[in-house]
Formats: structure tokens, C-alpha cells, sequence
């Protein structure tokens, strides 16, 4: 089984639609996270969950909202979608909240038109 | 705003060579990581150092924290095409505030 899973594994939508991306992690972990990796490869923590508490809130716009029905879960939904939001968005876990021995999904790779 | 900056940004070796990345910081760091990732692929966490001096290894790669807390390097003793991928450090700056480098895309040529 996958440990943490992602769907859907490409997106593609045109601008000013909503969109949803889920995560669901099956090791047990406390924390759960998502990651947004541009062209370039840049890496940016944009949200993380702890017991589906809210701990980490980076600076993104606020049309994109985490959601966390259960531990075993974080959702992504972006509002109004803009052509700057394309990138890959990973999701992970992890036990402990400080980034230790995480595990990721494999990505969803956003494209907006 | 504090940054990661790591060296090279790209590499190319022959099988068997030994290699070092570098992650450099202006800033003391609470705690770095490394991640490796596959083209086209997630991201695997690699290892976490947290103390000054402190030296970890995995497999055929060790990293090191220097004492100051604001340099870690990243080698890989006699390399293989399976450690052909993107190498990113990742630091910890302040409470749940995370960084991360710019990426340093390594080929290893059979």
C-alpha cells in the first residue's frame, strides 16, 4: 500500500476555477503537510497539520485553504485560480512536527490555462 | 529574508567518484535536512542534523553540520547512477519557519 497518496496526479483547469487536491497518508503519522514546487524547482512549505491542528500557515494567498477531516487526511483547495498557481504540489507526513523523516506523496502537477 | 544557498547547482561525475555538495546559510540554523528527489518524482527525506559538528550517514552519503550551525555538506563516497537526482537542504530558522536551498541536480555517467 502507498504511504502517502495523492489524487489527482494532474490537474489541468483554466483560470478562475476551484479546484481540490486530496492527501490521505496511511503510517499513523500526527502531521501532515504541503509543499508547492515551482518550475525551477523551488521548494515552499505552504501548510502543516498537526493532530488536525493548523501549526504551519506560510505566507500563500488565502484562495488556497487547507482542510483536515481526520489526521489521516489534509485536503488543498485553491479558490480562483490564477496561472502563477501552476506548479507541483506535494503532500507529506511525517510523526513528529519538526520535518523528521517525512514521507511524500508524489505529487500533483497543477497546470492552469 | 534569510536564505539557503547550496553549491554546485549541478554536477556531472563518472561512476565511482566521490562528490560534496554544499548548503550554506547567513544565519545560525535550529536544523537542517536533506532530501534527495528523483526526476520527475516526491521527494525522499534523507537525514536531519540538529547539533553543531554533528555527522550522520546513510548508505553511501554522509552529511555533516559544522559547529557554527550555518554550513552542511552533503557526500557521496564512490557514486552510481542511482544517485542521479535533485539534492535540496532544508533548514529550520525559527519555530515552524522552514527554508529551503535552491537544489543541486546531480548525474552520475556509467
Amino acid at each position: 500500500d502507498t504511504a502517502v497518496s495523492q489524487t489527482p496526479k494532474y490537474l489541468v483547469t483554466q483560470m478562475g476555477n476551484d479546484k481540490s487536491i486530496k492527501c490521505e497518508q496511511n503510517l499513523g503519522h500526527d502531521t501532515m503537510y504541503w509543499y508547492k514546487q515551482d518550475s525551477k524547482k523551488f521548494l515552499k512549505i505552504m501548510f502543516s497539520y498537526n493532530n488536525k491542528e493548523l501549526i504551519i500557515n506560510e505566507t500563500v494567498p488565502n484562495r488556497f485553504s487547507p482542510k483536515s477531516p481526520d489526521k489521516a487526511h489534509l485536503n488543498l483547495h485553491i479558490n480562483s485560480l490564477e496561472l502563477g498557481d501552476s506548479a507541483v504540489y506535494f503532500c507529506a507526513s511525517s510523526q513528529d512536527s519538526n520535518l523528521y523523516e517525512q514521507y511524500f506523496g508524489p505529487g500533483t502537477r497543477l497546470t492552469v490555462t | 529574508s534569510q536564505e539557503l544557498e547550496q553549491s554546485p547547482q549541478s554536477l556531472i561525475v563518472q561512476e565511482g567518484k566521490n562528490l560534496t555538495i554544499n548548503c550554506t546559510s547567513s544565519k545560525t540554523l535550529y536544523g537542517l535536512y536533506w532530501y534527495k528527489q528523483k526526476y520527475g518524482e516526491g521527494l525522499i527525506f534523507l537525514m536531519m542534523l540538529q547539533k553543531g559538528g554533528e555527522e550522520k550517514s546513510h548508505e553511501k552519503i554522509t552529511a555533516k553540520l559544522d559547529e557554527k550551525k550555518q554550513q552542511s555538506s552533503l557526500h557521496i563516497t564512490a557514486s552510481q547512477p542511482s544517485h542521479a537526482g535533485i539534492y535540496l537542504c532544508g533548514a529550520e530558522v525559527s519555530t515552524y519557519k522552514y527554508i529551503f536551498g535552491t537544489g543541486t541536480r546531480l548525474k552520475v555517467l556509467a
